[in-house]
């Protein structure tokens, strides 16, 4: 099931452009993670939040929790060729009773990043 | 160093014959859990388990068991793969309580059956 709804699904950018990937939930959110996966590889871990309105940066990429903590950005400011790969969100919810304290997951955002 | 491994990490197998994928932890962790990546899915989660002994299914456990006999370990058994199995597998685990504790993943275990 997909309780984290991620968009866009895949996206296309110039070398040097911006771009944004979001990650909706309908329900408050503990610890939203952002992970980076190049195909068919391990996850890299990017990010953890936690608290509503916090921002976070590494290099030129920033996440953003909002402040109902249901919704998560994640900014790659003048994008490379090395930012190409797959991105996914994960967030703890306990809601869900199949979950078990681990991650839930969207979909994914595929990013390619033309030269 | 922390870190959660897989093996086998690539494996092609046949129809119905049963295989076993291990996931070993160094951090005594609590929380286990393994996923498979399809395309366009995300991560779906298998089993989980939280602790030994403690195991229950998660979004997608058709076709697979797990058991947890020790903390470190958490196996992921196909009894009889088929070929809709095949995808990419991932073992995670971490501690428990507190929403801001690392979860580590293992490299992943390419899986395919036909």
């Amino acid at each position: 099931s997909q309780e984290l709804e991620q968009s866009p699904q895949s996206l296309i950018v110039q070398e040097g452009k911006n771009l944004t990937i979001n990650c909706t939930s309908s329900k408050t959110l503990y610890g939203l993670y952002w992970y980076k996966q190049k195909y068919g590889e391990g996850l890299i871990f990017l990010m953890m939040l936690q608290k509503g309105g916090e921002e976070k940066s590494h290099e030129k990429i920033t996440a953003k929790l909002d402040e109902k903590k249901q919704q998560s950005s994640l900014h790659i400011t003048a994008s490379q060729p090395s930012h190409a790969g797959i991105y996914l969100c994960g967030a703890l919810m306990p809601w869900v009773n199949n979950a078990g304290n681990m991650l839930t997951f969207g979909g994914g955002t595929r990013l390619m990043v033309k030269p | 160093e922390a870190q959660v491994t897989q093996n086998p990490r690539y494996l092609i197998t046949v129809t119905g014959k049963k295989l076993t994928v291990t996931c070993s932890q160094n951090m005594n962790h609590e929380y286990m859990s393994w996923y498979r990546q399809d395309p366009g899915l995300g991560l779906r989660q298998i089993y989980y388990s939280m602790n030994v002994e403690v195991t229950d299914k998660g979004d997608v456990p058709e076709g697979y068991k797990v058991s947890r006999k020790e903390k470190r370990n958490f196996p992921l058994i196909l009894e009889s793969p088929s070929p809709n199995q095949t995808s990419l597998y991932f073992c995670a685990s971490r501690k428990h309580g507190g929403s801001g504790n690392t979860i580590y993943f293992g490299e992943g275990s390419w899986l395919t059956v036909v």
